[in-house]
């Protein structure tokens, strides 16, 4: 069974960057099937993809964070990892790393992590 | 890219049917046949219910069907259960490789 867990502080101070680590268990991340995703929901609100990324190093971001985001992959680990700079208060969210078909011509996240909470504070 | 546009809540009692809307432009929703939905109980994470607007993953019961009409994409829960009670989002497609999800909808079950 493919597990998906997320790690990294959970708190950031003003102007920082955010870094998050999502490890794959079960299944290998070198898969040509799947992309991985970074989503994030703000405290009460909706939920907001940040970017995907396959395993050969190809990244899609959100435009409205493409300027501070970067995601990257560690085949040998089995992660891959989301940074965030410049944070602000608005930051503050639970993240999540997902998985996404590359493949099939079928568009769904289907695994999610747990989501970890990270708080952007002095 | 703005985020596609749901109902903020809605609500039924058991037994009864329940639309939930999910509406976009002709980039995302009305675009592709890329819409996706899921369920996410208070703080667990999102599960997949829906996805390529109208198939369900196994282990789906078919009381949730999808479908969509221009740039509108639609999520109907039949038969609504207690345990249905739970926050809905879509998300779409939205070319040259980014998704958007909506803003969520809390489903309430009278």
């Amino acid at each position: 069974q493919l597990q998906l867990q997320e790690s990294g502080p959970g708190l950031v101070k003003p102007s920082e960057t955010l870094s998050l680590t999502c490890t794959v268990s079960g299944g290998s991340i070198s898969s040509s099937s799947y992309y991985w995703g970074w989503i994030r929901q703000p405290p009460g609100k909706g939920l907001e993809w940040i970017g995907n990324m396959y395993y050969s190093g190809s990244t899609y971001y959100n435009p409205s964070l493409k300027s501070r985001v970067t995601i990257s992959v560690d085949t040998s680990k089995n992660q891959f990892s989301l940074k965030l700079s410049s944070v602000t208060a608005a930051d503050t969210a639970v993240y999540y790393c997902a998985r996404h078909p590359a493949k099939g011509g079928s568009d769904y996240f289907d695994y999610w992590g747990q989501g970890t909470l990270v708080t952007v504070s002095s | 890219q703005s985020a596609l546009t749901q109902p903020r809540s809605v609500s039924g009692s058991p037994g009864q049917s329940v639309t939930i809307s999910c509406t976009g432009t002709s980039s995302d929703v009305g675009g592709y046949n890329y819409v996706s939905w899921y369920q996410q109980h208070p703080g667990k994470a999102p599960k997949l219910m829906i996805y390529d607007v109208s198939r369900r993953p196994s282990g789906v019961p078919d009381r949730f069907s999808g479908s969509t009409s221009g740039n509108t994409a639609s999520l109907t829960i039949s038969g609504l259960q207690a345990e249905d009670e739970a926050d809905y989002y879509c998300c779409s497609y939205a070319g040259s490789y980014t998704w958007v999800f909506g803003g969520g909808t809390k489903l309430t079950v009278l």
